[in-house]
């Protein structure tokens, strides 16, 4: 079974561009999850998908940040405009049940210069 | 709300040496418990989970027991090796508003020298 696919896997860009994250989760999965870790800190939860719906997007740091699941399979997050503070690893994950026990994607490491 | 706060890093060790990374937990309701490992280059694996009071996760020589009396998961492991040698986050998932919502610690670093 194929894993949890990131793209890309890194993205260097300047403050005030647009860039879009991709994630591939496993087939099946109807939960998907967004996490990011910034400065080698805490990994912190951003939303998470049940299929196409947002169920909780209670993490989302403002309006900057726009994530969709058009059709319930894979997913984008997208940074528009991007400021410097945004930048880290963003996570993405993927479970049959909600109740804990992800599997990761390799993370897109993004830096706004 | 809930929180996850572990041993900061790094941690070094020579191999064959005992391994104890802390973690302990703040919940309002009975969360579960896991540890995750991430190597380098890679993404974070499961590597162990406990979902109730007192049970004992164990996968790949790596064990944590659930303490609810003292909201602790210790990761431990008698006889760590070069290839142990990863960023270990601690977790846990309860049920809020929003849902089953997993938090994270901060990830301890662990090198293993040879």
């Amino acid at each position: 079974e194929a894993g949890v696919t990131q793209f890309p896997s890194h993205s260097v860009i300047e403050k005030g561009q647009t860039v879009t994250l991709r994630c591939d989760p496993i087939s099946g999965h109807d939960n998907l999850y967004w996490y990011r870790r910034v400065m080698g800190k805490e990994i912190k939860f951003l939303l998470h998908f049940v299929k196409e719906s947002k169920q909780d997007e209670s993490g989302m740091p403002n309006n900057r940040f726009l994530a969709e699941r058009t059709g319930g399979t894979y997913s984008t997050l997208k940074v528009q405009p991007a400021e410097l503070e945004d930048s880290g690893v963003y996570f993405c994950a993927s479970s049959q049940v909600e109740t804990g026990g992800y599997t990761f994607g390799s993370g897109t490491r993004l830096t706004v210069v | 709300g809930n929180s996850v706060t572990q041993m900061e890093g790094p941690v070094t060790l020579s191999e064959e040496a005992f391994l104890t990374i802390n973690c302990t937990y703040t919940a309002t309701g009975y969360p579960s418990l896991f540890w995750y490992v991430q190597y380098p280059g890679e993404g974070l694996q499961l590597l162990l989970k406990a979902t109730k009071a007192d049970d004992k996760g164990s996968n790949k020589g790596f064990e944590a027991t659930y303490r609810k009396e003292t909201t602790s998961f210790h990761l431990e492991k008698g006889s760590v090796q070069v290839s142990d040698s990863a960023v270990y986050f601690c977790a846990l998932s309860d049920k809020g508003t929003g849902g089953f919502k997993t938090i994270f610690g901060a990830g301890t670093r662990l090198f293993v020298k040879a």
